[in-house]
C-alpha cells in the first residue's frame, strides 16, 4: 500500500483566498483524521471520521474551516477564506478499528497564506 | 487545558548514550498511549505504544515506562544513535473518547 496520500505538498496562496487541502487515506482503515501542527499548538486535531461520517468536529477553529469525507478514500479539508494565521502544516491520518489505535500519517500538506 | 504535555522541547544527547524523553498527562480516562517520531517533511510516524494495564513495554533499543499514579511515562532509547535525531510525539487516548491527544513535541538531537 502506497501510505496516506496528501496533496498538494505545499500551497501559498493569499489572504482571503480559497484553499482546498486533499487525503487519499489507507485502503480499508475506517478511522481519518486531519490534524494542524503549528510551532504555537503543537500538533492539534481538527476533526476525524468514522466510516465517512464526522464523529467529533470540536478541534475546527471556527466557521471558516470545513472537513467532508464523501467516500472511503478521499476527505478535503477547506479553508475559506483563508488568513495568515492558518499557515502551518496539515496532516491526514488513518487507522482501522478503533480511533485510539496507531495512526498512519501523510507526509502534510505545508500551507502558506500571504 | 493542555492534557498531553513534553516540557521539554528539546534534549541533545550524545551518540551511545541513553535519550529519555518525558510526557505527563492530566486526564485518568487514558488507558493507551503511543510514541511516534517525526523527521522533517514527513509525517509522524508510530515507534512503541504501552496500555494502562502495563507498567512497561520494550522493543529493540526502545522502552517505555508508565507511572500511572504519578500520570506520567517516558521513552528510554538505548543506544542513542544519530538516525534517532527527530521529533518524538507522546500521545494518550481513552476508550471513551476514542481520539488520541498529542503532546507538543520534544527534538532529539544525537550527536556522533
Amino acid at each position: 500500500d502506497a501510505g496516506v496520500i496528501q496533496s498538494p505538498r505545499h500551497e501559498v496562496t493569499e489572504m482571503g483566498q480559497e484553499v482546498t487541502l486533499r487525503c487519499k487515506p489507507i485502503s480499508g482503515h475506517d478511522y481519518l483524521f486531519w490534524y494542524r501542527q503549528t510551532m504555537m499548538r503543537g500538533l492539534e486535531l481538527l476533526i476525524y471520521f468514522n466510516n465517512n461520517v464526522p464523529i467529533d468536529d470540536s478541534g475546527m477553529p471556527e466557521d471558516r474551516f470545513s472537513a467532508k469525507m464523501p467516500n472511503a478514500s478521499f476527505s478535503t479539508l477547506k479553508i475559506q477564506p483563508s488568513e495568515p494565521r492558518d499557515s502551518a502544516v496539515y496532516f491526514c491520518a488513518s487507522t482501522q478499528g478503533n480511533a485510539k489505535n496507531i495512526q498512519y500519517f501523510g507526509a502534510g500538506t505545508r500551507l502558506s497564506v500571504l | 487545558d493542555q492534557q498531553v504535555k513534553q516540557n521539554s522541547p528539546s534534549l541533545s544527547v550524545q551518540e551511545g548514550r541513553i535519550s529519555i524523553l518525558n510526557c505527563d498527562y492530566t486526564n485518568s480516562m487514558f488507558d493507551y498511549f503511543l510514541w511516534y517520531k517525526k523527521y522533517p517533511a514527513e509525517g509522524p510516524t508510530f515507534l512503541i505504544s504501552i496500555s494502562s494495564i502495563k507498567d512497561k513495554n520494550e522493543d529493540g533499543r526502545f522502552t517505555v515506562f508508565l507511572n500511572k499514579s504519578a500520570k506520567h511515562l517516558s521513552l528510554h532509547i538505548v543506544p542513542s544513535q544519530p538516525g534517532d535525531s527527530a521529533v518524538y510525539f507522546c500521545a494518550a487516548s481513552d476508550t471513551n473518547a476514542g481520539k488520541s491527544t498529542f503532546g507538543d513535541g520534544t527534538t532529539l538531537t544525537v550527536k556522533p
